[in-house]
């Protein structure tokens, strides 16, 4: 079965630092590779998506993600952190079997120092 | 309304009550979803419904019984729960089942007492 890592559950950095959020999956094939982010009581809001094509993919917000194939991850990187980025933020992956199944990680909870 | 909404946002009931947790989404969308968000754990899909064809039921109590009337409305009817039911239900809508991403409501906040 297909699993989703992310290993680092908090993290905290100071305003206008970069920030790299670290995710890994199993699977065999190349999934679709989703990023979302949750703000305290709210839902997921979509940062950005692989499905296929140029491997560094632009985001909103300002985020982007790099999907590396040899190393089964899709980090999320932010060159410079506001504090309105304190949030969870989720990776996810689509098998690309039937259905649109989404297997979620853990979550990285982010907090922003000022 | 825009997107996907769900109420109530915060429901607390007992363990003998029933409730319904309603789900609307508004955005033309053909596939919506149940998920249960507990603290410490993953994001967890319940049910999947694609043309209000209930196509995924991911082992889950029937306590826990959806319905689908709808491409935009989506239920959950609650009945007899358990304290370690309460958590947080998502709804999400997608505009299909492959490849397509999901939207989300801002879920209700569930506390069985």
């Amino acid at each position: 079965a297909q699993s989703v890592t992310q290993p680092d559950i908090h993290i905290t950095v100071s305003e206008g630092a970069s920030l790299e959020l670290r995710c890994n999956y199993s699977y065999g094939a190349t999934p679709y590779l989703f990023w979302y982010v949750q703000s305290p009581g709210q839902g997921l809001q979509l940062l950005l998506k692989y499905f296929s094509g140029d491997t560094l993919v632009q985001g909103i917000k300002g985020f982007e993600a790099e999907f590396k194939r040899s190393q089964s991850s899709f980090n999320l990187r932010k060159p410079s952190v506001h504090w309105s980025d304190a949030a969870e933020y989720f990776c996810a992956v689509d098998s690309r079997g039937a259905g649109n199944m989404l297997t979620f990680g853990g979550g990285t909870r982010l907090m922003v120092k000022p | 309304e825009t997107g996907v909404t769900q109420t109530p946002r915060h429901l607390v009931m007992g363990m003998t009550n029933k409730k319904s947790l309603k789900c609307e989404q508004h955005l033309g969308h053909n596939a919506m979803y149940w998920y249960k968000q507990s603290a410490k754990k993953p994001l967890e899909l319940m049910f999947v419904y694609n043309f209000k064809e209930q196509t995924e039921n991911n082992s889950v109590p029937s306590r826990f019984s959806p319905e689908c009337p709808n491409s935009s409305h989506l239920f959950l009817h609650l009945h007899t729960l358990q304290p370690e039911d309460s958590a947080l239900y998502l709804c999400a809508s997608s505009q299909g089942h492959r490849g397509y991403e999901q939207y989300f409501g801002p879920g209700t906040r569930l506390t069985v007492t």
